[in-house]
């Protein structure tokens, strides 16, 4: 049992070119989510997932875009990269929505320059 | 929207000593769930207690251990006997609905 995993671990983009983070968790939840964290700052929810087939925005959506096929994957895509999106992002996965905990990634470290 | 603040940056304490982080949180809603979150060096974020608001009896996990005040809107988190394996980054985590907010956490740091 892996929990959640995330690729890359590190990833360097030119501005403007585009990349896919990816995330897969095999614990059969159904929400999954996608956080980024800027230096010094706690996590801010970019992207979520409720189940397959249904994504919704966060607080800091701008710039990315989501897709969840199946209950296991759960990709972030960013179009255009911008220095400001250099962050470390972390995927994670509960099993509802409410109270039980989320299960988090090891993360992505991404420089955009 | 909700808020959590974390007011201590960067806190330390000798090893075996008893430290308290603190955690306030603004919100409307009356069930709610709060967390504490470590994250070490690894970056890994590791669950350290769970709270539920409708509980009145405050989470103990070993040496962890919460005191809630729900009228204040108050979640510190106590550690007792402080190991060298609780340096870390610690966050105080806000739930309702499908949203988890963090706040902006604070740096332990264990002396031997």
């Amino acid at each position: 049992n892996a929990g959640v995993t995330q690729t890359p671990k590190f990833r360097i983009l030119k501005i403007g070119q585009s990349m896919t983070l990816q995330c897969t968790q095999d614990m059969n939840h159904n929400y999954m989510y996608w956080y980024r964290q800027d230096p010094g700052m706690g996590l801010k929810l970019i992207y979520y997932s409720v189940g397959a087939g249904i994504t919704d925005k966060g607080e800091v959506p701008n710039g990315y875009n989501v897709s969840r096929s199946t209950t296991e994957d759960f990709p972030l895509r960013l179009e255009l990269a911008a220095p400001s999106q250099t962050s470390v992002y972390f995927c994670a996965s509960s099993t509802t929505g409410n109270s039980y905990e989320q299960y988090f990634g090891p993360g992505t470290r991404l420089t955009v320059t | 929207a909700q808020t959590v603040t974390q007011s201590q940056p960067e806190m330390s304490v000798q090893e075996a000593e008893t430290v308290t982080l603190s955690c306030t949180y603004d919100t409307s809603e009356n069930n709610y769930y709060l967390f504490w979150y470590k994250q070490p060096p690894s970056r890994q974020m590791i669950l350290v207690i769970r709270q539920e608001a409708y509980k009145q009896q405050n989470a103990t996990e070993n040496r962890f251990s919460v005191n809630f005040q729900k009228a204040a809107k108050s979640f510190s988190l106590k550690i007792s006997d402080s190991q060298l394996g609780d340096t870390a980054r610690y966050f105080c985590a806000f739930k309702s609905a499908r949203q988890l907010t963090f706040g902006s956490g604070t740096q332990l740091t264990v002396l031997p």
